[in-house]
């Protein structure tokens, strides 16, 4: 079965502090799929990334970053210069790449961060 | 294109009554899922289908029923709600092959008094 683990339930940060989010995942799969949504107040789920298990090179996209570790079954997610607007709720996911099982996304329980002035 | 559809987006119950949640897609994906979120849980599957007229249990799968009659639809039904069905409801599609994102429609609020 596979499992995702968020351990920080809230953080609080003030603007400009740089931030990571923490993700453990669990799976027997080889081929698999990691992604990070993010789900502000208005409560609709954005898309930020897709990493295949094949694909350790860290990420980088503007402020966002990604680093990705099979050692560790980690793939945490850091804001450079964080920013009021960055406050939502975090989700790490992870889903099966056999066709077969129906591709399930398993989510983590969320982080949510909270960006002040 | 819409994307995923869900109708409606706010809706109050009260328990015992039924109802039915839609889930329209206008994209050929042939997989479609139905999570709900609840407060520090994240997302939880109750079902799922990989095409039309099929359908599988997820994880949380007890007091709901689905069906997928058209491949563009995913129906989930509440038989007899109860209030710990009180949720937000998310609907999500993917295509089959190549393509490997979720498309997530905007969420349906559900209470159930």
């Amino acid at each position: 079965a596979q499992k995702v683990t968020q351990a920080q339930t809230e953080i609080s940060v003030v603007e400009k502090e740089d931030v990571t989010l923490d993700c453990v995942y669990e799976t027997r799969d080889t081929t698999y799929y990691l992604f990070w949504y993010k789900q502000p107040p208005s409560g609709e789920l954005v898309f930020l990334i897709r990493r295949n298990s094949f694909d350790e090179q860290n990420e980088i996209s503007g402020r966002y970053s990604w680093n990705f570790q099979k050692s560790t079954s980690s793939f945490n997610f850091t804001i450079t210069a964080s920013q009021v607007v960055d406050s939502a709720v975090y989700f790490c996911a992870l889903s099966e790449a056999f066709r077969g099982g129906g591709n399930k996304l398993t989510f983590g329980t969320g982080t949510q961060l909270k960006v002040e002035l | 294109n819409a994307g995923v559809t869900q109708t409606p987006k706010f809706r109050v119950l009260k328990t015992g009554q039924s109802m039915t949640l839609l889930c329209a897609q206008d994209m050929n994906h042939e997989y479609m899922y139905w999570y709900r979120q609840d407060p520090g849980m994240g997302l939880r599957l109750i079902h799922y289908s990989v095409g039309e007229g099929t359908t599988a249990k997820g994880e949380v799968p007890d007091g709901y029923n689905v069906s997928r009659l058209k491949k563009q639809n995913f129906l989930l039904g509440l038989e007899s709600a109860a209030p710990s069905q009180t949720s937000v409801y998310f609907c999500a599609s993917r295509k089959e092959l190549g393509n490997y994102g979720y498309t997530f429609g905007s969420g349906t609020r559900l209470t159930v008094v």
